[in-house]
């Protein structure tokens, strides 16, 4: 089993739909998880970080955590040809010091 | 603030050569983590530097090394380059560390010939 796992993708939405990405982790002891977003040819950018229970918004993107189920989701609403991109969740491992990424999941937005 | 910056931005190197990579991190940015990406094994830990000692490390060989100045720039080398090596290598800073909120540069494209 993966440490980070994501929705293999890719998913396509139509624009103006919500697009949700999924990711699931294996360490019940991570507490900072991060959604970034890689366009083609371009490095991660970090968009969206969580470290409590519940949702955050910001703007159109809200993250969701639930750290029984160990899962942590990014909606996209209103989804638009720009939000096209690869995004990659990202999972601290408290005892290594560092983060681990999932493969990503490739999101395609059609006009 | 001025983003993370790496150099050179491509590399073309032959097999069995050396080469060195360099990051300058957001200002007031101490932690300095080096990233590989590959299509087929996505982005991989290397390591991380913290006021200039390395405080994790990933599962790399010993051919891959680091260090970080007391300016929070940071070098990775390579050495002995293998075909294998070809990827994308991205530095990435953060104001607390590799596993929290981290920003990364425009990475190094590497190819091995």
């Amino acid at each position: 089993q993966k440490e980070v796992e994501q929705n293999s993708g890719p998913l396509s939405v139509p624009e103006g739909a919500i697009a949700s990405l999924n990711c699931t982790y294996s360490d019940r002891g991570s507490q900072s998880f991060f959604w970034y977003r890689q366009y083609s040819g371009k490095s991660p950018e970090l968009i969206m970080s969580i470290y409590s229970n519940g949702d955050k918004e910001d703007g159109r993107f809200t993250a969701q955590l639930n750290k029984a189920s160990q899962y942590v989701s990014l909606l996209i609403r209103d989804s638009q040809p720009s939000d096209s991109a690869t995004y990659l969740c990202a999972v601290n491992y408290p005892n290594a010091g560092k983060s681990t990424f999932g493969d990503g999941t490739t999101l395609t937005v059609k006009p | 603030k001025a983003g993370v910056t790496q150099t050179p931005r491509y590399l073309i190197k032959t097999r069995g050569q050396q080469v060195t990579l360099s990051c300058s991190p957001i200002s007031g940015h101490r932690s300095v983590s080096w990233y590989q990406q590959t299509p087929g094994q996505g982005l991989q830990f290397l390591f991380e530097y913290f006021s200039e000692t390395q405080r994790n490390k990933g599962n790399f060989p010993g051919r891959f090394s680091g260090r970080q100045f007391s300016n929070s720039r940071s070098e990775m080398n390579v050495s002995t380059l293998e075909l294998g090596d070809s990827a994308l290598y991205l530095c990435a800073s953060s104001l607390v560390g590799a596993d929290y909120e981290q920003y990364f540069g425009p990475g190094t494209r590497l190819t091995v010939t």
